[in-house]
């Protein structure tokens, strides 16, 4: 069974850096695509961005400037950093997996608060 | 503004058919990506309903299902259950953007 559990503060102050971790469990790290999701209150879902083991990264224009996903094979972890928060960054993140261009499996989300 | 429109909201009987719509352009549903459909329910994490466009996972009832057709495509849902109160999503990669693309969703509301 694929797990996948987001970690983290769920508090961040305006102009710092939300740093979020996903451990993943029941499948290689180095199988998928790994990405980050993020749905601001009550609104849509918002692709982050996605990181392969061999390197391969691709990050939303709007957010690349302040954005990196990063893999740790041997701890079976996706970290992301977001880097000069403000309000707009108040979301609920979700880690998740992707093959063949689509999620497989999502996990449970973590909300984080951008506070000033 | 999302690159793949759909509906805001939609609603439905119990029993009856829904379809909600995915319009994109040419550099995403019609330059030929597959376009994949989420359900969340409230409080919960999306989960993937259809991929590839038509395909289903184990476990998703066969009153899903999903087309695509030039620079659109559409979930259906026959058979509508209270059970099926959700938000929808459909989801593609745009070549211009270089970005994989979420629709803005759809709430179901089921009467």
């Amino acid at each position: 069974q694929v797990l996948l559990q987001e970690s983290g503060p769920g508090r961040v102050k305006k102009s710092e850096t939300l740093s979020l971790t996903c451990s993943v469990s029941g499948v290689s790290i180095s199988r998928y695509y790994w990405s980050w999701i993020r749905q601001s209150p009550g609104k849509g879902l918002e692709w982050i961005g996605h990181r392969f083991n061999s390197g391969d990264t691709n990050y939303n224009t709007s957010l690349e400037s302040r954005v990196t996903i990063s893999l740790d094979t041997s701890r079976s972890q996706v970290y992301l950093d977001l880097r000069s928060v403000t309000a707009a960054d108040t979301a609920v993140y979700y880690c998740a997996s992707m093959n063949a261009g689509h999620v497989t499996h999502w996990g449970r989300g973590i909300l984080v608060t951008v506070s000033s | 503004q999302s690159v793949l429109t759909q509906p805001p909201s939609l609603s439905g009987a119990p029993g009856q058919r829904v379809t909600i719509s995915c319009t994109g352009g040419t550099s995403n549903i019609g330059g030929g990506y597959s376009v994949h459909w989420y359900q969340q329910l409230p409080g919960s994490a999306p989960k993937v309903l259809i991929y590839e466009s038509t395909n289903r996972p184990s476990g998703v009832p066969d009153r899903f299902s999903g087309s695509k057709s030039d620079t659109s495509a559409s979930l259906a849902i026959t058979g509508l259950q209270a059970e099926d109160e959700a938000d929808y999503y459909c989801q593609s990669y745009d070549s211009s953007l270089g970005a994989v693309v979420f629709g803005g969703g759809t709430k179901l509301t089921v009467l």
